[in-house]
Parts: C-alpha cells; sequence; structure tokens
C-alpha cells in the first residue's frame, strides 16, 4: 500500500471552476508538501505545511493532522493551471520525500 | 533567484555505458537529493547527502550508483552500467537545513538506455 495516496488520478474542468484535489497519508508526517509538475518535466514546490492552511494567490492548502488528510484548491482555475499536482509527505528526522502518483489537472477553456 | 540547475537536460546511452549526472545546488543549501521517474510512474526517492556523506539511500541506489561532491558547487549522481531499465528523469533538489524545508528541485536529466 502506497503510504501517499491522492484522488482523483485525472481532472478535467472548465475554465473558471473551483478545483479541489485530495491527499491522503498512513505515515506520521512532520511536513507535508504539495508541487507542480509542468508538462516539460519541471517540478516547482507550492506548498510545504504542517498544520492549518496556506494561501497563495489562487491556491489554498489545508491539512488536517487527525485526519492525515491535504487538500489543494484552486480558485478561479485557468488553463495555465493544467499540469500534474503532486503530494508528497517528509517524516521527523528524514528529509527524503515520499510522493504520491499525482493528479493530472487539464482546464478547458 | 538562486536555482538549481542539472546538466545535461537529456543523454542516450547504450546499455552497459558508465553515465555522469551533473547538479549544481544552490549555493548556501547543505543537504541534496536526488530523486527518478521513470516514465508514467511516481517520483522516487533515490539518495540524500549530507556533511559530504550519504545520509540515506533507497534499495533502488544499489553498487551501480554513486554520488560525489567533488567541489564546492558541484554535485554528481553516476551510474557505473547502466540498464535498460535506468531510463528515467532524474532531478537533482536541494534545502538549506534538511527537514521541514521546502526542496529546490532542478529542471531533470531525461536519460534514456538502449
Amino acid at each position: 500500500k502506497n503510504e501517499v495516496e491522492q484522488s482523483p488520478q485525472n481532472l478535467t474542468a472548465q475554465e473558471g471552476e473551483f478545483i479541489t484535489i485530495n491527499c491522503s497519508y498512513s505515515v506520521g508526517i512532520s511536513a507535508l508538501h504539495w508541487l507542480q509538475q509542468h508538462p516539460g518535466g519541471g517540478i516547482v514546490s507550492l506548498f510545504m505545511l504542517s498544520s492549518g492552511k496556506k494561501k497563495h494567490g489562487r491556491l489554498i492548502a489545508t491539512i488536517n493532522i487527525q485526519e492525515k488528510h491535504s487538500s489543494l484548491h484552486i480558485t478561479a482555475s485557468h488553463p495555465r493551471d493544467s499540469a500534474v499536482y503532486i503530494c508528497a509527505v517528509t517524516r521527523f528526522g528524514n528529509e527524503k520525500l515520499t510522493f504520491g502518483t499525482g493528479t493530472r489537472l487539464t482546464i478547458i477553456p | 533567484e538562486p536555482e538549481v540547475t542539472q546538466t545535461p537536460s537529456h543523454q542516450v546511452t547504450q546499455m552497459g555505458q558508465e553515465v555522469i549526472l551533473r547538479c549544481v545546488p544552490i549555493s548556501n543549501h547543505l543537504y541534496f537529493y536526488w530523486y527518478r521517474q521513470i516514465l508514467g510512474q511516481k517520483v522516487e526517492f533515490l539518495v540524500s547527502f549530507y556533511n559530504n556523506e550519504i545520509s540515506e539511500k533507497s534499495e533502488i541506489f544499489d553498487d551501480q550508483f554513486s554520488v560525489e561532491r567533488p567541489d564546492g558547487s558541484n554535485f554528481t549522481l553516476k551510474i557505473r552500467s547502466t540498464k535498460l531499465e535506468d531510463s528515467a528523469m532524474y532531478f537533482c533538489a536541494s534545502t538549506r537545513q534538511g527537514s521541514q524545508e521546502t526542496q529546490y528541485f532542478g529542471p531533470g536529466t531525461r536519460l534514456l538506455v538502449l
């Protein structure tokens, strides 16, 4: 069983829609990371959080430590948001990232 | 803004050949990582490196793999005798202080073993 599970695997939406991507994990973590992988393959870190909620522009990330669950929301989605969004975790005393399988998001104009 | 760089961007090699993938982490970062992503699969951890030694390695990182920081800027991943299954995108990443920090990724090296 994967330590980090994401849903959905694929998501297609119309421009302007509110997007939610979910991540569940089964281990104790020190932090949860949301990353974006562009079609060319490059990976960019969006958020790192260990509690509560963070917001950057149209992106919002939340985490519930008790439920071992995190969500990434995108408001007013735009075609340029089309990418693979990846959830990853780090554990205490261990710096490596353990990745989920990613959610492929396609926003249609 | 400082960034992690990787060279080459693409490499094609014959099975059994040695390859060296190069990374230049962000200059004041102390923790370095290699990850790989086989086409269509999730990103996997290979190795972490701190204070001039390996701090952790995965079971993928067998005797065919080695890492080195030959000078103050470069961080290299060597695959001694490549196999077909080594074909993947290889990402270097770095952090300033280790855990609970944002990892900054390089653009990746796409390795194809024929």
